[in-house]
């Protein structure tokens, strides 16, 4: 079986603060995926990620970057954490053409 | 923008009775994928159906595509208290076909 692997379930951070978010899949899976999902909004991609070292930006990039340096493993970076980052983070891989599988998520809490 | 939309939002039944889900969506797709999410968890996938098919089969589950109208039902027969979760379904488009689109989700109670 495909597994996704968050590094946290959940944490809290402070405003302003540098927050790394690290996801881990053990299937050589060439696409991966950070999205949030919010009450009401459901699941939005932030971006995405088809190869090592390559990016693209979803719907809702601002704010967040993101790292690819091997291909198992797929970063999320809030650069200065503010609290409408408060959220579920998920993320998610693929084969190509593949379903995704994701990740039990990680709930941060910025204070 | 939003690609899929379910409906309804939420749906309560007892434990043995079928619950149909709906989603619909704008633009034209490769295909569509059912995803389930139990509370607090990540979301898995339950079945993909390409948009040259019309209904796919898995084990209780029954889903439909109408590519005419842009819409997607999924059916749980005979549903159990375990089949409580929210479900979602996720479109892609016919470019950039790794990149899904998810509704809000269908928030699924059964009732023992």
């Amino acid at each position: 079986d495909v597994k996704v692997t968050q590094s946290s379930r959940y944490l809290v951070k402070r405003t302003g603060e540098k927050v790394f978010l690290e996801c881990v899949q053990d299937m050589d899976h060439e696409n991966m995926f950070w999205y949030r999902q919010d009450p009401g909004l459901g699941l939005r991609l932030i971006y995405f990620s088809y190869d090592v070292k390559m990016k693209e930006k979803g719907d809702i990039p601002e704010g967040y970057s993101v790292s690819r340096e091997k291909k198992e493993r797929f970063s999320l970076i809030l650069e200065s954490a503010s609290t409408n980052q408060t959220s579920m983070y998920l993320c998610a891989s693929s084969s190509q053409g593949g379903s995704q599988h994701f990740g039990d998520g990680t709930r941060l809490s910025i204070l | 923008s939003q690609q899929g939309e379910e409906d309804p939002q939420a749906l309560s039944i007892q434990e043995g009775e079928n619950a149909t889900m709906n989603c619909s969506y704008k633009t034209s797709i490769n295909n569509l994928q059912w995803y389930r999410q139990n509370s607090g968890r990540g979301l898995v996938h339950l079945i993909l159906i390409r948009s040259n098919e019309r209904e796919k089969h898995s084990g209780r589950l029954r889903v439909t595509l109408d590519t005419s109208k842009k819409s997607s039902s999924l059916l749980i027969t005979a549903s159990r208290a375990a089949d409580t979760a929210s479900y979602f379904c996720a479109t892609d488009g016919i470019q950039g076909a790794q990149k899904l689109v998810f509704g809000q989700g269908t928030r699924l109670t059964i009732n023992p």
